[in-house]
């Protein structure tokens, strides 16, 4: 079956960091542009960072430099660490495949997992 | 970075009726090499992740109901549902894949007049 389960998700005071990872099941994760894309309670879809195929990464300007997002092919896993983490950092992560086309780059996301809750609070 | 900009922020149609929401992009996101424009809708209900529903401005996702449809080129864009559902009541997103950060319109939310 074709699915991504995040974890690593719960409550971390500010200042903290945590480990969010998204197992990948059905499908390779060396092989596809993966994604991690954010919502803080009842607001919009904030895009965090993007790992593409053959390793090169993006984030959006409110993480640059306190997320690294990376993968271990070997465990067929994405990871996003995050650091230095303030209350503007609460929100549900969530872990996604990019789909693309031959010749023709990124369509959207065709594939997200549930989610992990991430609460930064003292 | 490039801004998303969806109007309108909330809209009520009723039942069978045409529901219509625009996306603007602060720059063009179409591709000169392929003519095509770099935006994706998406559509949250309460409690789920988005689906995908139109990719390159105006091409469906596989499954999508025929009633969705997308247009635009360049800067602008619309969303067109042809004939409301009352599944179709959700939150619907824009987002461009033009640059990184590959940014999200703040969401539309579609509610049953």
């Amino acid at each position: 079956e074709v699915q991504l389960v995040e974890t690593g998700g719960g409550l971390i005071q500010p200042g903290g960091s945590l480990r969010l990872s998204c197992a990948v099941s059905g499908f390779s994760v060396s092989n596809h542009y993966m994604t991690w894309v954010r919502q803080a309670p009842g607001k919009g879809l904030e895009w965090v960072s993007v790992i593409f195929a053959g390793g090169t990464t993006y984030y959006g300007h409110s993480v640059k430099g306190r997320f690294t997002i990376s993968r271990d092919n070997s465990k067929n896993t994405l990871h996003l660490q995050l650091t230095s983490l303030t209350a503007e950092d609460t929100a549900i992560y969530y872990c996604a495949r990019e789909g693309t086309a031959p010749d023709a780059g990124f369509r959207g996301v065709d594939l997200w997992g549930q989610g992990t809750l991430v609460t930064v609070s003292s | 970075d490039i801004v998303m900009t969806q109007s309108p922020d909330s809209l009520a149609v009723s039942l069978g009726e045409r529901a219509t929401i625009f996306c603007n992009s602060s720059q063009s996101v179409l591709y000169s090499s392929n003519k095509k424009s770099y935006l994706t809708w998406y559509q949250q209900k309460p409690g789920q992740p988005p689906k995908m529903l139109i990719y390159w401005a105006s091409t469906r996702e596989s499954g999508v109901p025929d009633r969705f449809g997308g247009s635009g080129s360049g800067t602008d864009f619309t969303l067109t549902i042809s004939s409301l559902q009352a599944e179709d009541v959700a939150i619907y997103y824009c987002q461009q894949y033009y640059n990184a950060p590959y940014t999200f319109g703040q969401g539309t939310k579609l509610e049953i007049k």
